[in-house]
């Protein structure tokens, strides 16, 4: 019954070659997150989606981009992975109210995958 | 720009103990705070959310308080098993300054070990 599903579970890819995790979920929630973990680090948010719409953070690297072409389904795009972003990715989902009204859901996350850059 | 930090980085217990994790956050703006748990290799599970207008929240055996004018939240777990073992992370979730924008920050966690 998992509700936030992340494949692969494990990628491994060359330096310089592109790369796409896929996240989905059964629980309809409205927003979508990435984030990135690094060994023994805090989570860090990359972007997230509020329905269609993209919110990239400011020190997100252009190197990383992100689709949603359904409520369902988030993907992480990599287009030239270095080895500085081997790290666990990690996708989250949340329910959110309207405009600057944030409803005090929980987050929820997948399992992740584990990235890495040979 | 909020900052999250917890103490300590890492808690080796014997099974059994009560034990407290800390948490603290910079700006006192926040909409709640959530506790995770991380398991190697894993993603975040969440144990307890606490709204900004709440004191602290149980479920079993775990007990979070929050108090926001101090930017303070612990994670109370009693009578601690070896399957306690594992990362928690608190995160606080802020406004941000730009059009409805999300700010959810973590802190490093503190890697927590439960001797049998």
């Amino acid at each position: 019954d998992a509700m936030v599903i992340q494949n692969p579970r494990y990628q491994v890819t060359q330096f310089g070659k592109p790369v796409t995790l896929s996240c989905s979920q059964t629980l309809n929630h409205n927003v979508m997150y990435w984030y990135q973990q690094k060994s023994s680090q805090a989570p860090k948010l990359l972007f997230h989606y509020y329905d269609k719409d993209f919110n990239n953070e400011a020190d997100t690297p252009d190197n990383f981009q992100s689709r949603r072409p359904n409520t369902s389904f988030c993907f992480l795009d990599i287009r030239s992975p270095g080895l500085g972003d081997t790290a666990m990715y990690l996708c989250a989902t949340s329910r959110d109210g309207t405009d600057n009204f944030y409803s005090n859901q929980p987050q929820h996350f997948g399992d992740g995958t584990r990235l890495s850059i040979l | 720009k909020q900052e999250v930090t917890q103490i300590p980085a890492a808690l080796s217990v014997p099974e059994g103990e009560n034990l407290v994790l800390n948490c603290s956050f910079t700006d006192s703006a926040i909409y709640n705070l959530q506790w995770f748990r991380q398991d190697p290799g894993k993603g975040l599970t969440s144990l307890l959310l606490i709204q900004s207008s709440q004191r602290e929240q149980t479920s079993g055996r775990l007990n979070a308080s929050l108090d926001k004018s101090s930017g303070r939240s612990t994670l109370y777990i009693a009578a601690s098993q070896p399957g306690d073992s594992a990362t928690y992370l608190c995160a606080v979730r802020a406004p941000k300054t730009d059009n409805y924008g999300q700010n959810f920050v973590f802190g490093p966690g503190t890697r927590l070990s439960v001797l049998p």
